[in-house]
């Protein structure tokens, strides 16, 4: 079993479209959760933050963590285009700067 | 402006040919990381390195070496050794310390075999 399994996609949905996407993990020991955005040909930007469980918004964007599930996920209201790229989770255990990352998932959001 | 810089952005490698791709940061960041990235594969720690004159191996750091000489640089090496080096690479760095800070990322360098 891989550390994070993240579903690659393609996801395409309308603009104004919910975007949900999600990972799940299978170390105990992970307690900080990333998202990051990454367009093609670029590096990944990192879009959320949060440690341990619970609920972060900022803007269009919301990131959820259910440690006692292992699953977090990540939310982008009223899609725009400029939201299509790829979104990457990433997670580290407490005192490791050493992140897992799940493969990515491709978002496209059709005008 | 505050970044992460790679250079170059594109780069070839004939067969038995070592090349350097080069990472510099202006964020005074004390923890450097490369990352390979493949289609399908997300992103794999090559090394890493938390001060300056010294660093560690990651999961895959076999064909690849570094140095860190100064805080601000941390180049790879990507030797004859290395047989599948086509891929993105990426830079990245922390803050570092005990509490832990998320990592930034430079734009990447592409590297294809001539």
């Amino acid at each position: 079993q891989k550390e994070v399994e993240q579903d690659p996609g393609p996801l395409s949905v309308p603009e104004g479209a919910i975007v949900s996407l999600n990972c799940t993990y299978s170390n105990s020991a992970f307690q900080y959760f990333m998202w990051y955005r990454q367009y093609s040909r670029k590096g990944p930007e990192l879009l959320m933050y949060t440690y341990s469980s619970g609920n972060k918004e900022d803007g269009r964007f919301t990131a959820q963590v259910d440690k006692s599930s292992k699953y977090i996920s990540l939310f982008i209201r009223d899609s725009q285009p400029s939201d299509s790229a790829t979104y990457l989770c990433a997670m580290s255990a407490q005192g490791n700067n050493r992140l897992a990352f799940g493969k990515g998932n491709q978002v496209v959001v059709i005008p | 402006d505050g970044g992460i810089t790679q250079s170059p952005k594109y780069l070839f490698r004939k067969e038995g040919q070592n090349v350097t791709l080069s990472c510099e940061q202006n964020l005074n960041h004390d923890a450097m990381y490369w990352y390979r990235q493949d289609p399908g594969q997300g992103l794999r720690l090559i090394y890493y390195s938390q001060i300056v004159n010294d660093f560690q191996k990651g999961d895959i750091a076999e064909g690849y070496s570094v140095s860190r000489e100064k805080k601000e640089s941390f180049p790879l090496t990507v030797t004859s050794a290395q047989k599948n080096p086509t891929a993105f690479y990426l830079c990245a760095s922390s803050i570092g310390g005990v509490k832990y800070q998320p990592q930034h990322f430079g734009d990447g360098t592409r590297l294809s075999i001539l």
